[in-house]
C-alpha cells in the first residue's frame, strides 16, 4: 500500500534506550507530522514539517526529535525513553489544495517503554 | 486557535437505531472538518470531510455530517446502526493556513447493541 509507511510497528523499549520511529511517504507532500494517541485525549501534535528543512514543535514535542532532510522522510528520535512515552505513534502527510487540506496517516506505531 | 470539543466520550444505540455523535469546533480561519473512526487495535480511517464545496457532507458506511457555521458544529450522523459501526469516532479540525495541522477531539467511543 504506497503512501505512508510507519516502522516498526510494534516495539519495547527498555527505559533510558533511544530509538527512532521511521516514516516514509512517496506522494511529495509538503506536510509531515507525528502525533501519539492515549487513551481519553485522542491524538496529540508532537512535531510537524511543512517542507525539507522545516520542522517545528506542536502540543508535545518534550522528549522527541525530529529532521527532515527529505521530502519523503520525517524519523522521530526518542532520545531517552520514558514510561510516559507508552503510546501509539501515527505518522501523517498531508496537502492542501482547492478542496482543504488532505491527509493520509500510517497505520501506526505501538512502543511500551518498560 | 483551533479547538475541538466531542460532547460525549460514550455514546450506546441498539442496532438499527439512528446514531448522533456531536462535535464543535472553534477555528481562526475557514477550516477543513474530518470524522475519523478507528476500530481496535488498527489506524484511522476517514468517514469523511467537509472543505466548503457542500454543508451536508455524506460519507462511506452511510455516516453523513452537516457543517453549521452558526452553532460551530458538525455532528456525524447515520440514520440505521450496524454492529460493524462499533468503534471510536474522532472529529479533527484543520485550519487552512501554512502548517496543515490537525487538532482531534478527544474521541466518541460508539457501541452497538444486538
Amino acid at each position: 500500500n504506497a503512501g505512508v509507511t510507519q516502522t516498526p510497528k510494534f516495539q519495547v523499549l527498555k527505559t533510558g534506550q533511544s530509538m527512532t520511529l521511521q516514516c516514509a511517504q512517496d506522494m511529495n507532500h509538503e506536510y509531515m507530522s507525528w502525533y501519539r494517541q492515549d487513551p481519553g485525549m485522542g491524538l496529540r501534535l508532537i512535531h510537524y514539517s511543512v517542507g525539507a528543512g522545516i520542522t517545528d514543535q506542536g502540543e508535545v514535542p518534550n522528549g522527541y526529535n525530529v529532521s527532515r532532510s527529505t521530502t519523503e522522510d520525517f524519523p522521530l528520535r526518542l532520545l531517552s525513553a520514558a514510561p510516559s512515552q507508552t503510546s501509539v505513534y501515527f505518522c501523517a502527510s498531508s496537502y492542501s489544495g482547492q478542496d482543504g487540506n488532505t491527509i493520509y496517516f500510517g497505520e501506526g506505531s505501538w512502543l511500551t517503554v518498560v | 486557535a483551533q479547538s475541538v470539543t466531542q460532547l460525549d466520550s460514550h455514546v450506546s444505540v441498539s442496532e438499527g437505531t439512528p446514531v448522533l455523535l456531536r462535535c464543535n469546533y472553534s477555528s481562526s480561519y475557514s477550516p477543513s472538518l474530518f470524522w475519523y473512526v478507528q476500530h481496535p487495535n488498527k489506524g484511522l480511517q476517514l468517514l469523511l470531510k467537509y472543505t466548503s464545496a457542500a454543508t451536508l457532507v455524506k460519507g462511506i458506511n452511510g455516516f453523513e455530517a452537516e457543517f453549521k457555521k452558526s452553532e460551530t458544529s458538525f455532528h456525524l450522523t447515520k440514520p440505521s446502526a450496524h454492529m460493524s459501526d462499533a468503534a471510536e469516532y474522532f472529529c479533527v479540525v484543520s485550519d487552512r493556513d501554512a502548517t496543515n495541522k490537525l487538532i482531534f477531539g478527544t474521541g466518541t467511543l460508539l457501541a452497538v447493541q444486538p
